[in-house]
């Protein structure tokens, strides 16, 4: 089954300690994405990942790290969580970059894990 | 900054009838555009994509999209109980990075009442 799978699904983690979030798609995908969603604000993006080794900021990048040393995964990485980090937090990725194109298998449609709830006490 | 608008709702639709939801967006350039439907404590997913002027049809669904008045619309034909969600207007940039970046709207949130 083609999926996005993360990891973990829940946390509850204080002030400080380091904590990664496991994303890995089976879909062969170039493009991956971090979101977090909060409430009132909508989904933000965080990080992208064009392709292997390649990783670029988004629009609230500020506090988190990421890494693509393979195709299939890509992992988020908060070095010392704040209570501002607790989020909704959603990976995704699609087959390309989001394109112009009428062709269906290029219209950029972004496959969404089934989100992350973090809580940083 | 780039900035996608959305009601937020919640919109209130009887069962049946035609719920339209709405989208401006700020970026002149912005070229594809993306309704996202979300329900309740699960992840988006994708339901429409319209990238030319005009309307864009997909069974109940129809994509209305106005570059020079920077809008775009969903409409859902004979509205049901199951499309209560909230729906998710996402705009893909024009330039340079930001041609590889969706920007989402905040949401809007409908109610289909039976």
């Amino acid at each position: 089954e083609a999926q996005v799978t993360q990891n973990p699904r829940y946390l509850i983690t204080v002030t400080g300690k380091k904590l990664t979030v496991t994303c890995s798609q089976n879909m062969n995908h170039e493009y991956m994405s971090w979101y977090r969603q909060d409430p009132g604000l909508g989904l933000r993006q965080i990080y992208y990942s064009m392709n292997v080794e390649v990783t670029d900021k988004g629009d609230v990048p500020e506090g988190y790290k990421v890494s693509r040393k393979e195709k299939r995964n890509f992992p988020l990485i908060l070095e010392s969580p704040s209570p501002n980090q607790t989020s909704l937090y959603f990976c995704a990725s699609s087959l390309t970059p989001p394109q112009t194109s009428g062709r269906a298998e290029n219209t950029g449609e972004l496959f969404f894990g089934e989100g992350s709830r973090l809580t940083v006490l | 900054q780039k900035e996608v608008e959305q009601n937020s709702g919640p919109l209130s639709v009887p069962e049946g009838a035609i719920a339209s939801l709405n989208c401006t967006y700020s970026d002149r350039g912005s070229q594809s555009f993306f309704w996202y439907r979300q329900y309740s404590g699960k992840s988006p997913e994708l339901i429409m994509f319209i990238y030319s002027n005009g309307d864009k049809e997909d069974g109940r669904f129809t994509a209305q999209l106005n570059k020079a008045s920077q809008y775009v619309s969903l409409l859902i034909r004979d509205s049901q109980p199951s499309d209560s969600a909230t729906y998710l207007c996402a705009v893909k940039g024009a330039w340079g990075a930001g041609s590889y970046q969706l920007t989402f709207g905040k949401g809007t949130k409908l109610s289909v009442i039976p």
